[in-house]
Parts: C-alpha cells; sequence; structure tokens
C-alpha cells in the first residue's frame, strides 16, 4: 500500500510566521504534488515537482515556495503566512498512470 | 477560469436509490478522467477513472460515464449506501505532462438510512 505522510493533522500559526508543512512518500515516486482545498472551490494545485530539486508552479504558487532535496520528501513553505492561507493543505505522490496518492491534509489555521 | 466544472453542491439520496454525480470540462485535450471520495479530515482516496477511448467503466456499484461530444462525465453508485456519504470529485489529465491533474469544486453526498 502506498503510504503518504504529512508531519501535523492540524497547525494554528500567527500572521507573519514562516510555516513549513512536511510530506513524506514511501513508494519511491517521482513527482509529488502540494494542493490546497477550500469550499466550493475544490482542489488547487499549488506547486509540484516531477524529480528532486526540480519543481514547477502550480495554479496558485503565490505566497509559497516548495523544496525537495530528497526523492521521499516534499516540503511547502509558506514565507509569511497571511490569514487567507488559512486553509486544508493536501500533499499527493505518483509514480505512473494518472492516479494520485493523497496523505491525510493538515488543517492550517493563521490568525 | 473552472475547466472542470461540478454544478451540484450537493446531493442527497436515500440507501439503496442511485446516486449520480456529474461533472463538465472545458478542455477537448483532456484524456484522462477521474473520481476521488473524501471523508472530513482525510485525503482523497481513488474511486475510479476512464480512458477517453471508452464511454463506460464499472467497478461494483460505481461507474462512470463519458460523453466526450458534450464534454461530459458521471458516476453512478448503486445501490447507495450510507458508507458512501462523503465529497466527491472529479479530475481531468492530459495535455500536460508530470501527470497533473485538474480537479472540480466537489459534490457532498449524503445518502439516509
Amino acid at each position: 500500500d502506498v503510504k503518504v505522510t504529512q508531519s501535523s493533522r492540524y497547525l494554528v500559526k500567527r500572521t507573519g510566521e514562516k510555516v513549513f508543512l512536511e510530506c513524506v512518500q514511501d513508494m519511491d515516486h517521482e513527482n509529488m504534488f502540494w494542493y490546497r482545498q477550500d469550499p466550493g472551490l475544490g482542489l488547487r494545485l499549488i506547486y509540484f515537482s516531477y524529480d528532486v530539486k526540480m519543481k514547477e508552479k502550480g495554479d496558485i504558487p503565490e505566497g509559497y515556495s516548495v523544496s525537495r532535496e530528497k526523492k521521499e520528501r516534499f516540503s511547502l513553505i509558506l514565507e509569511s503566512a497571511s490569514t487567507n492561507q488559512t486553509s486544508m493543505y493536501l500533499c499527493a505522490s505518483r509514480v505512473r498512470g494518472h492516479e494520485q496518492y493523497f496523505g491525510p491534509g493538515t488543517r492550517l489555521t493563521v490568525t | 477560469d473552472q475547466q472542470v466544472k461540478q454544478n451540484s453542491p450537493s446531493l442527497s439520496v436515500q440507501e439503496g436509490r442511485i446516486s449520480i454525480l456529474n461533472c463538465d470540462y472545458t478542455n477537448s485535450m483532456f484524456d484522462y478522467f477521474l473520481w476521488y471520495k473524501k471523508y472530513p479530515a482525510e485525503g482523497p482516496t481513488f474511486l475510479i477513472s476512464i480512458s477517453s477511448i471508452k464511454d463506460k467503466n464499472e467497478d461494483g456499484r460505481f461507474t462512470v460515464f463519458l460523453n466526450k461530444s458534450a464534454k461530459h462525465l458521471s458516476l453512478h453508485i448503486v445501490p447507495s449506501q450510507p458508507g458512501d456519504s462523503a465529497v466527491y470529485f472529479c479530475a481531468t489529465a492530459g495535455g500536460t505532462s508530470y501527470g497533473k491533474l485538474t480537479f472540480g469544486q466537489g459534490t457532498i453526498l449524503t445518502v439516509h438510512p
């Protein structure tokens, strides 16, 4: 079974803080993705990575950056958290085909 | 520019009846279509998919239909069960590299006992 884990299930941060969200997959998948889920908007792609140290912007990259130093780990960074970044953050990975495997999500609240 | 639309935010169905969830897309380059199911506080899980070379794919109680000319797909669940209550997302792929998916807004399905 593919396993995608995320470092925190719930996180509360203050405006202006730097926030790190970590994602780890155990299946040697090449492609990893970060999404945010908001009611009525579905899942929107923030960034993705197709190999170590390689990254591409998704549909809503503003205010975010990513890091992929090892194949199994993909980090999402909020440089200076803002209240409009309060959301559910979902990490996913993929090796072949179109199916992506998701982690359990991190519910981030920025106050 | 919403390329994938699920126009029904919610659907309520009686147990044992059919649930039909709909999805429309605009980009004719999309050639693979997926449905994901999501429970609260969990990540989405893959449910069923269909390639553009087919118009129907079945897996147990779940059937996905694809109408390419109308750029429309639907998910049928028969018979519906209370455990099917979740948010359902359609997603599309194709025309891009690296396996990017484009998701719809989601439909909340509630199956009443």
